[in-house]
């Protein structure tokens, strides 16, 4: 099983709809949680972190489930520029600051 | 404030050939990081450097590759000799402090190996 597992897509959605992506992580003790943003041939950009609490930042809403162990990342009102693949991100406990990567969700909002 | 610079920003190589990858991370960043991505494949680990010293190299490949952050700034990541499956987009990222808030990338050096 992998460390972190997210369904690859591709997500076409329509504009103006609202997506939501899902991402499974499997050591229960992971610490942080982030998703990151990444353009077709680009490098990776923090769009949030997740906190336990669940947090928003306009249209996007992150949210962490530590029982089921998976966290979620919501788009309201998709705008084309939304088109990407997201990436979900978890740092694992210990002593060392890597991270570990999902292979990523390919999101199309289209016309 | 300046990113995160890479260069090369493309790379092609024949196989058997070396090649140096280098890295400028955000000024101030003690924290450096690699990372690469295989054509299909997640986006990997591969070591971090806290200043000059390098923290972990759990997700080197094998003793091809030799990273070195010398003065504790720029990194340098080499491949020496390069095989296919080395190609790859290959990124750098740095973070203040312990990554907490995430890192900053790089826009990555895509490495061809033929």
């Amino acid at each position: 099983r992998k460390e972190v597992e997210q369904d690859p897509g591709p997500f076409n959605v329509p504009e103006g709809a609202t997506v939501a992506f899902n991402c499974t992580y499997s050591n229960s003790a992971s610490q942080s949680f982030f998703w990151y943003r990444q353009d077709c041939r680009k490098e990776p950009k923090l769009l949030m972190s997740v906190y336990s609490s669940g947090n928003e930042d306009g249209r996007f809403t992150a949210q962490l489930n530590r029982a089921s162990q998976y966290i979620s990342l919501l788009i309201r009102d998709s705008k084309l520029s939304d088109s990407a693949t997201y990436l979900c991100v978890v740092k694992n406990p210990g002593g060392y600051q890597k991270v570990t990567f999902g292979i990523g969700t390919k999101l199309q909002v289209i016309p | 404030e300046a990113g995160v610079t890479q260069f090369p920003s493309h790379s092609v190589i024949e196989k058997g050939q070396t090649v140096t990858l280098r890295c400028d991370p955000i000024s101030g960043h003690d924290n450096l990081y690699w990372y690469r991505r295989v054509m299909g494949k997640e986006i990997k680990f591969l070591l971090h450097f806290v200043k000059e010293s390098k923290q972990d190299e759990s997700g080197m490949p094998n003793n091809r590759f030799l990273a070195e952050r010398t003065g504790g700034t720029y990194s340098t990541l080499k491949v020496q000799p390069a095989e296919l499956e080395d190609s790859g987009v290959y990124f750098c990222a740095s973070s203040l402090g312990q990554g907490g808030s995430g890192y900053t990338f790089g826009s990555g050096t895509r490495l061809t190996v033929v």
